[in-house]
């Protein structure tokens, strides 16, 4: 039982490229969250999803693309990459039930020159 | 919207003694949740202790305990018998009860505790 999952650890992007950061989780849980964190801000809800195929926009979704094909998967897609995305980007997930602990991967560090 | 703020952006504490983070929330809901995570120098995020709105009682975790006040949005964290490895940041979250808002955490912006010997 791995938990959540994440990769990559740490990336490096120029501004205008694209890539996925993968989130992965192997408790069959139900909800699935990105978060980003900034120095001085906390963590911020980007995008998540209730289930598989279902999907909602979060506190700062701009910028940032979703989907959910599968209860186990959820990946963030950054279109065109801007400096102002440079953070560190958290996955969790939460079984069913409204007390439930909500779990987090180590996150990826990401850094858009 | 829920907010959360948590006044202290840093603290420190010596060994063995005890040490009170603070945090109060706005909020129209009356039915949530309240949660402290503690992210050390890993990075990993940790539940540390969650207490439910409607229970008077406050919740305890070992040497962790609230201080939960309803009618004046406060929820305080208490640290008993610090130890180093309780160093890392503290972040004080919300959380609606409803379902159709599941995993929707509203964070604060983090109290530094460091403890010293």
């Amino acid at each position: 039982n791995a938990g959540v999952t994440q990769t990559p650890k740490f990336q490096v992007l120029k501004t205008g490229q694209s890539m996925t950061l993968q989130c992965a989780q192997d408790m069959n849980h139900e909800y699935m969250s990105w978060y980003r964190q900034d120095p001085g801000m906390g963590l911020r809800l980007i995008h998540y999803s209730v289930g598989a195929g279902i999907t909602d926009q979060g506190e700062v979704p701009n910028g940032y693309n979703v989907s959910r094909s599968t209860t186990e998967d959820f990946p963030l897609r950054l279109l065109s990459a801007a400096p102002s995305q440079t953070s560190v980007y958290f996955c969790a997930s939460r079984g069913a039930g409204t007390y439930n602990e909500q779990f987090f991967g180590p996150g990826t560090r990401l850094t858009v020159l | 919207a829920q907010t959360v703020t948590q006044s202290q952006p840093e603290m420190s504490v010596q060994e063995a003694e005890t040490v009170t983070l603070s945090c109060t929330y706005d909020t129209s809901e009356n039915n949530y949740y309240l949660f402290w995570y503690k992210q050390p120098p890993s990075r990993q995020m940790i539940l540390v202790i969650r207490q439910e709105a409607y229970k008077q009682q406050n919740a305890t975790e070992n040497r962790f305990s609230v201080n939960f006040q309803k009618a004046a949005k406060s929820f305080s964290l208490k640290i008993s018998d610090s130890q180093l490895g309780d160093t890392a940041m503290y972040f004080c979250a919300f959380m609606k009860s409803n379902t159709g808002t599941a995993s929707k955490l509203t964070f604060g912006t983090g109290t530094r505790l460091q403890v010293t010997l």
